[in-house]
């Protein structure tokens, strides 16, 4: 079955600490990663993609990720994390074909 | 550069009512995708469209249906809405090769009473 899987639903981290969000996949979307914020009431907004190639990819806001195909993983990072990063973090992936299906979400609250 | 806009913002409705809800994709983009979004979880899919035809369906029934127009601009319709209808609706736009993901709009909250 297609899923992906976010491992922790809030993240709570204290400001400039570093922060690491879990992404597990299954075998059938890893054509295709993404990482997407939603802060309150907006749509997603996307951070970064993994399509081939380089297994480190890096994206807007400082935010970067790994892909890992023994692991079926993409954790998404970030060295030091700021008040403005609190927001609802979601992991998605497409098979190539036309769905692209989106995790359960990690909340990431920053606090001061 | 407009992104994706959604109209309304917000709606309530009485159950058993039907409602449209409208999206205009960001510019140079074909392709609309409908997720619906409940509190606290993550987009499900509902359907992409592409060239003015639904071309993949996720698991809703079929009170659920949609249009997209020759500006590329679509509509979601539901007819008989359920209180479990109530959620956040996003409409994301893309272009046809799928490789830069996707562009959201801000949403339609749906409240069915």
């Amino acid at each position: 079955a297609q899923s992906v899987t976010q491992l922790d639903s809030q993240v709570p981290v204290f400001e400039e600490a570093p922060v690491e969000l879990r992404c597990n996949y299954s075998s059938s979307v890893s054509v295709y990663l993404f990482w997407y914020v939603q802060y309150p009431n907006q749509g997603l907004q996307l951070l970064l993609k993994y399509l081939s190639g380089s297994t480190l990819v890096k994206g807007i806001n400082g935010f970067e990720a790994e892909f890992n195909k023994s692991q079926t993983s993409f954790h998404l990072r970030k060295p030091s994390v700021h008040i403005s990063d609190t927001a609802e973090y979601f992991c998605a992936g497409n098979t190539g074909g036309f769905k692209t299906i989106f995790g359960a979400g990690t909340r990431l609250f920053v606090k001061a | 550069d407009a992104g994706v806009t959604q109209s309304p913002t917000h709606l309530i409705k009485t159950r058993g009512q039907q409602v449209t809800l409208r999206c205009s994709p960001k510019s140079g983009h074909d392709t609309v995708s409908w997720y619906q979004q409940a509190l606290g979880q993550g987009p499900q899919f509902i359907f992409q469209y592409y060239e003015e035809e639904e071309r993949q369906r996720g698991n809703f029934p079929d009170r659920f249906s949609g249009h997209q127009f020759p500006n590329y601009s679509s509509e979601l319709n539901v007819n008989a809405l359920l209180l479990g209808d109530s959620a956040l609706y996003l409409c994301a736009s893309s272009l046809r090769n799928r490789e830069n993901g996707y562009t959201f709009g801000s949403g339609t909250r749906l409240t069915v009473v």
